[in-house]
């Protein structure tokens, strides 16, 4: 069964620093990853889906990347705000029985 | 508009009732899923279905129960069996069945036991 992680479980930042979220899996046979931010009390939404053949996917100042060999992806942010305070959530879609699996989340804190 | 629709966002069960959650989406995607959240926690598996007529299991499909009549919709039952049913539930869908796409969720429903 896929296991995913996210380190660090929080993370509290000033506002206007680059920071990274770490996602590590534990079955490569993935066909995507996806992060998510999920705000308190709602649904996710969705903020980039790497392809299991693409290395990286980026949204404004948002970065993806993803090491499929090493189990892993990071989520780089640049130049937080606080409106990114929320919580980051990674998962990923299994090649062998196409369940999505979620990692425990980072919850992010950016504060002005 | 587009999406996928959770009702009703809040639900109060008593003790033995089986209460039923709806999940229903336009975007003409096969594969549907139903998760729980935990205060603090991430989401857990509960269900998922890549076509009409099929479901699996996930890791906590103990107490629950999913039908998948039509490809818009993926009910999601909580049975009295459930004994701690408590929580954050969550549906989401995406195109599917190779799963190379990337998935949608409703706002939710929020289940409290009285």
């Amino acid at each position: 069964k896929q296991e995913v992680t996210q380190i660090p479980a929080a993370l509290s930042v000033p506002e206007g620093e680059n920071l990274v979220l770490n996602c590590s899996f534990t079955d490569s046979a993935i066909y995507n990853l996806q992060w998510f931010r999920q705000d308190p009390g709602k649904g996710l939404t969705s903020l980039l889906l790497i392809q299991s053949s693409q290395r990286e996917q980026t949204s404004g100042r948002l970065n993806a990347s993803l090491d499929k060999s090493s189990g892993r992806s990071t989520l780089y942010i640049a130049a937080s705000q606080p409106g990114d305070s929320a919580t980051y959530l990674c998962a990923t879609t299994s090649y062998n029985n196409n369940d999505m699996r979620f990692g425990a989340g980072t919850r992010l804190t950016v504060k002005p | 508009d587009g999406g996928i629709t959770q009702s009703p966002k809040y639900l109060f069960r008593k003790e033995g009732q089986n209460v039923t959650l709806s999940c229903e989406q336009n975007l003409n995607h096969d594969a549907m899923y139903w998760y729980r959240q935990d205060p603090g926690q991430g989401l857990r598996l509960i269900y998922y279905s890549q076509i009409v007529n099929d479901f699996q299991k996930g890791d906590i499909a103990e107490g629950y129960s999913v039908s998948r009549e039509k490809k818009e919709s993926f009910p999601l039952t909580v049975t009295s069996a459930q004994k701690n049913p408590t929580a954050f539930y969550l549906c989401a869908s995406s195109l599917g069945p190779q799963g190379n796409t990337e998935a949608f969720f409703g706002q939710g429903t929020r289940l409290t036991v009285v």
